[in-house]
């Protein structure tokens, strides 16, 4: 069965840097193909995809946001942690990890979500 | 960039069929995914690759595509399928995961 679960701060202030992490369980990152990506999503708004990692440590991101995007994997402890630099209240959303199933286009499995809230 | 839109709201009386719209430029050369989201929830995927189901989603649910408008097809819809649902593709042009803005399906 596989989970996720995304951890870390509940409030930022303007400027700062958010770090949030997605610990995984029910697959390996190290399988050919597999990707755990970050989604988020404002209040009341869509879905925006920011960043994927890949099993071959291969990285992609938003073209929207990639300046102030870096996401990494920690395959021993089966983590996947996405820094975003220079905060904006724009940015309040609840931030989702998922699961790329191998060679797919598609999220197949999602973390409950993490509400980060971005206010001085 | 790609862009996917979707009517807001879709209303539908218990045991009818409702049907999502999911325009995009050619999108019936993509692959088109759908997720269902239910308030303080994360998305479900409930079909993928245009009409697959994932296991455990009900055959009430299927796709179609093609042209510039693929369709998420809900039959019989239920009371518990009232939710939020997005259609998403993967802009290869871009190298960007693409989300429409969602339409609420309503069951009267």
């Amino acid at each position: 069965q596989i989970t996720l679960k995304e951890s870390g701060p509940t409030l930022v202030k303007p400027t700062q840097t958010l770090t949030l992490t997605c610990n995984f369980s029910g697959f390996s990152l190290t399988t050919v193909g597999v990707g755990v990506a970050w989604i988020r999503q404002p209040p009341g708004k869509a879905l925006e995809w920011l960043a994927l990692v890949y099993w071959n440590d291969d990285k992609r991101y938003s073209p929207f946001l990639k300046s102030r995007l870096t996401i990494t994997k920690d395959t021993s402890n089966n983590q996947v942690v996405l820094t975003m630099t220079n905060m904006d209240p724009v940015d309040t959303a609840t931030y989702y990890c998922a699961y790329r199933a191998s060679r797919s286009l598609r999220f197949d499995k999602w973390g409950q979500g993490a509400l980060v809230t971005v206010s001085s | 960039s790609y862009e996917l839109t979707q009517p807001p709201s879709v209303s539908v009386a218990p045991g009818q069929t409702a049907r999502i719209t999911c325009g995009g430029n050619n999108i019936g050369r993509q692959s088109v995914n759908w997720y269902q989201q239910k308030p303080g929830q994360a998305p479900v995927l409930v079909v993928y690759a245009d009409s697959d189901r994932p296991s455990g989603i009900p055959e009430r649910f299927s796709g179609s595509n093609s042209g510039n408008m693929a369709t998420l097809i809900i039959s019989g819809v239920e009371a518990g399928d009232e939710a939020d649902y997005s259609c998403q593709v993967w802009d290869s042009n871009s190298d960007n995961y693409v989300f429409g803005p969602g339409t609420t399906v309503t069951v009267l």
